[in-house]
């Protein structure tokens, strides 16, 4: 059974600060991984994606992609109250047919 | 350019009722998803179609039942409703390729209540 395991939360941070989220998953075939952010009552939006070891910035988002221990971080700097949201990550497992398999999402609250 | 559009946004049925959730995109994506979402059970998905002309089943394919109709449609059907099929319905799509290759984007989601 492919899992992608994320902590529910709820992750609570004051406004300013760095948000760190983490995910794993459990195969070490997983290609492609995948944030996305769920605001109440909306769909998910992508916020990043990373395919290679390392790290991938985009504005106050850095994706952190880590194989050889299975885990994907987004860290989120200067958090702001409108980055409260559920934060979904998904994974492309090798050989499932490029289907994304999605952990249950932490929820963020940036407190002002 | 809409991305990705369900309708109906709002649906109430009767238990037994039958109905149609419409998706399109015009994206040019290849793939094409159905997902539901309820609370404490994250996404889960339904069917899928990986390219036009073909179908298959995701996790939770009972009582669904899926048309691609074209490149950019993707129907769900719901046959005989019953109350464990309240949930919120969303539909994506994806193509492969380029900076975003596998990258899902969604619909806004169609809120369905079956009483």
């Amino acid at each position: 059974q492919k899992e992608v395991e994320q902590n529910s939360g709820p992750l609570s941070v004051p406004e300013g600060a760095i948000a760190s989220l983490n995910c794993t998953y459990s195969d070490r075939g997983s290609q492609s991984f995948f944030w996305y952010r769920q605001y109440s009552g909306k769909s998910p939006e992508l916020i990043m994606s990373i395919y290679s070891n390392g790290d991938k910035e985009d504005g106050r988002f850095t994706a952190q992609l880590n194989k050889a221990s299975q885990y994907v971080s987004l860290l989120i700097r200067d958090s702001q109250p409108s980055d409260s949201a559920t934060y979904l990550c998904a994974v492309i497992y090798a050989g499932n047919n490029r289907k994304l398999i999605w952990g249950l999402g932490t929820s963020l609250a940036v407190n002002p | 350019n809409a991305g990705v559009t369900q309708t109906p946004k709002f649906q109430v049925l009767k238990t037994g009722q039958s109905m149609t959730l419409q998706c399109a995109q015009d994206m040019n994506h290849n793939s094409m998803y159905w997902y539901r979402q309820d609370p404490g059970m994250g996404l889960r998905l339904i069917y899928y179609s990986a390219s036009e002309g073909t179908t298959d089943k995701g996790e939770v394919p009972n009582g669904y039942n899926v048309s691609r109709l074209n490149k950019r449609e993707f129907s769900l059907r719901l046959e005989s409703a019953a109350p464990s099929q309240t949930s919120v319905y969303f539909c994506a799509s994806s193509t492969i390729g380029g900076t975003s290759t596998d990258t899902q984007y969604f619909g806004p989601g169609t809120r369905l209540t079956v009483l």
